[in-house]
């Protein structure tokens, strides 16, 4: 099992430029999350989605939109990047009664 | 509102002491606490939960409901164990964490 994989593992964008990040999961997992990790700040969350066809926001959504393409995939899509949405970006799923489980990591920098 | 609070930003040991990383959290309802460590820029891994009571790479935890404290405890550290550590309280529906704002371990010779 490959657990949770991201794509890409580092991207520069420009300011105003739009891109999608990407997740999936092949441990059968209900649910899925994505954070961004800030230093200082530690985690905080995006959006998740608790089961297929379902998505919620976090504590930090503006900015972000989401798609639970199936229940493996859980994309991030930035709409129009701006330089305060310079971060790490983790994906993590989950599955009763289990912990989180994180993927990688996704560096982004917008210049 | 749910809060983890990690109070030292940066916990400097020799190898061989003991350890205690921090973790007080605020929640009116049942408690379910973890945690993960993240090791020079890889991913966060599970550590351990309170439910499961397991002892990880020699690292323990007691959930104290009382002092609503989890701190994270090692007898004698290891160059390996320097990492970033975080507390992490899981809550309502979504199972969503609540991350404190992390300690850095450091473990010197």
């Amino acid at each position: 099992n490959a657990g949770v994989t991201q794509t890409p593992k580092f991207q520069v964008l420009k300011t105003g430029q739009s891109m999608t990040l990407q997740c999936a999961q092949d441990m059968n997992h209900n649910s899925m999350y994505w954070y961004r990790q800030d230093p200082g700040m530690g985690l905080r969350l995006i959006y998740y989605s608790a089961s297929e066809g379902t998505t919620d926001k976090g504590e930090v959504p503006n900015g972000y939109n989401v798609s639970r393409l199936n229940k493996r995939e859980f994309s991030l899509r930035l709409e129009s990047a701006a330089p305060s949405q310079t971060s790490v970006y983790f994906c993590a799923s989950r599955g009763d009664p289990e912990a989180q489980y994180f993927g990688p990591g996704t560096r982004l920098l917008v210049l | 509102a749910q809060r983890v609070t990690q109070p030292e930003k940066l916990l400097s040991v020799f190898k061989g002491a003991p350890v205690e990383l921090k973790c007080n959290y605020s929640y009116s309802g049942s408690p379910e606490l973890f945690w993960y460590v993240q090791y020079s820029r890889q991913r966060l891994q599970l550590l351990l939960r309170h439910i499961s009571r397991e002892s990880i790479k020699g690292f323990t935890a007691d959930l104290n409901k009382g002092e609503t404290s989890f701190h994270l405890k090692k007898p004698f550290a290891q160059e390996e164990d320097s990492a970033m550590y975080y507390c992490a309280l899981s809550t309502g529906g979504g199972n969503k964490l609540t991350f404190g704002t992390g300690t850095q371990l450091k473990v010197e010779l």
